[in-house]
Formats: C-alpha cells, sequence, structure tokens
C-alpha cells in the first residue's frame, strides 16, 4: 500500500513562511490534499489537488507537488497558524484515502 | 450552507458495539460519499471507510474490514459507522468528512467535516 511521510515538526516565528513537506514514491504523479488541525478541532482543508484553496482559506497557504516531494506553504506566519498539518493522497490500487503522520507547526 | 453533525460521546465496555451517527445538511446528500476517519488521543488521522449514499455502495479500510459497517438513509440524510468487538485501541475521536472530489471526477478529499464525537473504550 502506499505510504505518505512528514516531517514531525515545524518552528517559525511570525511573519515568516513555513514550508511543510509530505513525502512519497513518485507523489508528484498524485493528487495531494492538505488539512490545518488546530487542537481540540476537526481538521480543515486548506488546500485541494496540489495547489487549489477552497473558499475562505487565505492566499498566504499554497501548494506544489513534483517528483517524491509535496509541499505546503504558509507565507506571513501568523500565531493562528499554529496546528497540526496532514497531507493526505488517494492509493488507488485499493481505494483507500492515505493520511500523513502530520507535522506539528509552532509559531515561535 | 454545509453542515455535518455527529452524534455524542460514547463509553463502550470492551468487546461491545457502538454506532456512531453523522446528519448532514445544505447540500443534496445522494451527491457526495461520505468517508469515516478516526484519530487516536494524540495521534494522526486513519482512514476507515467510505459510502456512496446514492447507491449504498461502501468500501473499508482492510485492517477493519470485517468489524466496520457504513450505511446511510437517504431519507434522513445521515450516514453511520458500526465498530464491533471493540478494544482499547479503538478508543478515539471518530469523524465523518464529505468527499468534495468526486463529484468533480477528482481524487477524493474532504471538504467538510463532522465535529467529531469521542469513543471511549474501558473496563
Amino acid at each position: 500500500s502506499y505510504e505518505v511521510t512528514q516531517t514531525p515538526s515545524v518552528s517559525v516565528a511570525p511573519g515568516q513562511t513555513a514550508t511543510i513537506t509530505c513525502g512519497g514514491h513518485n507523489i508528484g504523479g498524485k493528487s495531494v490534499h492538505w488539512y490545518q488541525q488546530r487542537p481540540g478541532q476537526a481538521p480543515l482543508l486548506v488546500v485541494h489537488d496540489d495547489s487549489d484553496r477552497p473558499s475562505g482559506i487565505p492566499e498566504r497557504f499554497s501548494g506544489s507537488n513534483s517528483g517524491n516531494t509535496a509541499t505546503l506553504t504558509i507565507s506571513r506566519v501568523e500565531a493562528g497558524d499554529e496546528a497540526d498539518y496532514y497531507c493526505q493522497v488517494w492509493d488507488t490500487d485499493i481505494d483507500h484515502l492515505v493520511f500523513g503522520g502530520g507535522t506539528k507547526l509552532t509559531v515561535l | 450552507q454545509v453542515h455535518l453533525v455527529q452524534s455524542g460521546p460514547e463509553v463502550k465496555h470492551p468487546g461491545a458495539s457502538v454506532w456512531v451517527s453523522c446528519q448532514t445538511s445544505g447540500y443534496t446528500f445522494t451527491d457526495y460519499y461520505i468517508h469515516w476517519v478516526r484519530q487516536a488521543p494524540g495521534q494522526g488521522l486513519e482512514w476507515l471507510g467510505w459510502i456512496n449514499p446514492k447507491t449504498g455502495r461502501t468500501h473499508h479500510a482492510l485492517k477493519l474490514q470485517d468489524r466496520v459497517t457504513i450505511s446511510a438513509d437517504t431519507s434522513l440524510s445521515a450516514a453511520y459507522l458500526e465498530l464491533t468487538s471493540l478494544t482499547s485501541d479503538d478508543t478515539a475521536t471518530y469523524y465523518c468528512g464529505r468527499d468534495g472530489g468526486r463529484i468533480l471526477g477528482m481524487t477524493p478529499y474532504l471538504d467538510f467535516w463532522g465535529q467529531g464525537n469521542l469513543v471511549t473504550v474501558s473496563s
């Protein structure tokens, strides 16, 4: 089955840029979706299909995907961006959704 | 507005079964798949399965194949998850989510989520 891996934690100062990665074999050939989960809350979709933002998600959130790495970039990081971020792909062979282990973003 | 509202927290003994509901509103229920995802305390997200409410067809995670049942009531616009033979490893918050991707002919992703409900398995 397909697996994706994420760095467990990322720290960034307010106003700087946070880069969160999701690795997988030829993940560039898949569509990657990203979720933000604040403590005690349900996940929230922030990017779908590699780089599309749902309505209401700030332009500071952007995504890219190529080769073996997909990336979620958060520009001009704010304190409210502190959360866990999960990438998700679709394992077409077995029709399963696959989540990465999550990355905890800490805003210093 | 799209809403997914789940039932309340549950406490179950090992070996018991749990039934979790997901009441939807604000969209045509039969147009979108519903997925179930769980999250053990302090852990990541684990996909459990999906249902196509229009056809009733379901697909489950291989790990839980024999213990999980997903169903839907189109007259109520609600989806359900039943998990049997509970163990302490099933202690988690269970979420339902609407699949916003497939209806567009894209890969599945969850564009709206329920608030989650905690299922605790303890003797």
